[in-house]
């Protein structure tokens, strides 16, 4: 069955540390994939997609992601967090073709120390 | 900017209810989609509809009904509501065509039934 793995339920970093999340996939195809950000009150917004091509993508707010087939992922990183980073991610999938099915993953709650 | 428009933000049913939530975006997309988002569930696809007057079941339809008549608007509709269909409510759309096309949300309706 299609799914989507975040395994990380709740992640806390400091302020400008270093961030990744991670999202593990399962399909026999390489899926389409996305990582989506929902800020507290907020619906989800896009951070960036991978379809083909370029393994590493980026996205906006200084986010990255990096599909590596061999592992499964899609993990999602940013080099320095800014406490305006704290807020729920998550990452989704899909086969390609006509569907427009996303599978979402359970998401990771990001917290940020001062 | 793409705009997508829930009609409540929080919302209190008794059991029993018939409850409406409406959903309108206003950049002509095809398509439109309510998926409900529950704790350590992630959000899972309720139903969507690919053009006026039609729809197809998500992956868990039971309980709900939809119905868009005009293209721009999309209502989720619950029969009977039950304590069981407490959650947060996100309204999506996006151009036609294949899951590439970027998923626009809604702020999302808190529903609560008593």
């Amino acid at each position: 069955a299609q799914s989507v793995t975040q395994p990380d339920i709740h992640i806390t970093v400091s302020e400008g540390a270093s961030l990744e999340l991670r999202c593990n996939y399962s399909y026999g195809a390489t899926p389409y994939l996305f990582w989506y950000v929902q800020s507290p009150g907020q619906g989800l917004q896009l951070l960036l997609k991978y379809f083909s091509g370029d393994t590493l993508v980026q996205g906006i707010k200084g986010f990255e992601a990096e599909f590596k087939r061999s592992q499964s992922s899609f993990n999602l990183r940013k080099p320095s967090v800014h406490w305006s980073d704290a807020a729920e991610y998550f990452c989704a999938g899909a086969y390609g073709g006509a569907t427009n099915k996303l599978i979402f993953g359970t998401g990771t709650l990001l917290a940020v120390q001062p | 900017d793409v705009k997508v428009t829930q009609s409540s933000r929080y919302l209190v049913k008794r059991t029993g209810e018939k409850v409406f939530l409406e959903c309108v975006q206003d950049m002509d997309h095809e398509n439109m989609f309510w998926y409900r988002q529950d704790p350590g569930l992630g959000l899972r696809l309720i139903y969507f509809s690919y053009d006026v007057k039609m729809k197809e079941k998500g992956d868990i339809p039971e309980g709900y009904s939809v119905s868009r008549e005009k293209k721009e608007r999309f209502s989720l509709i619950l029969e009977s509501a039950s304590t069981n269909q407490t959650s947060m409510y996100l309204c999506a759309s996006n151009l036609q065509g294949s899951v590439r096309e970027t998923q626009y949300f809604g702020p999302g309706t808190r529903l609560l039934v008593l």
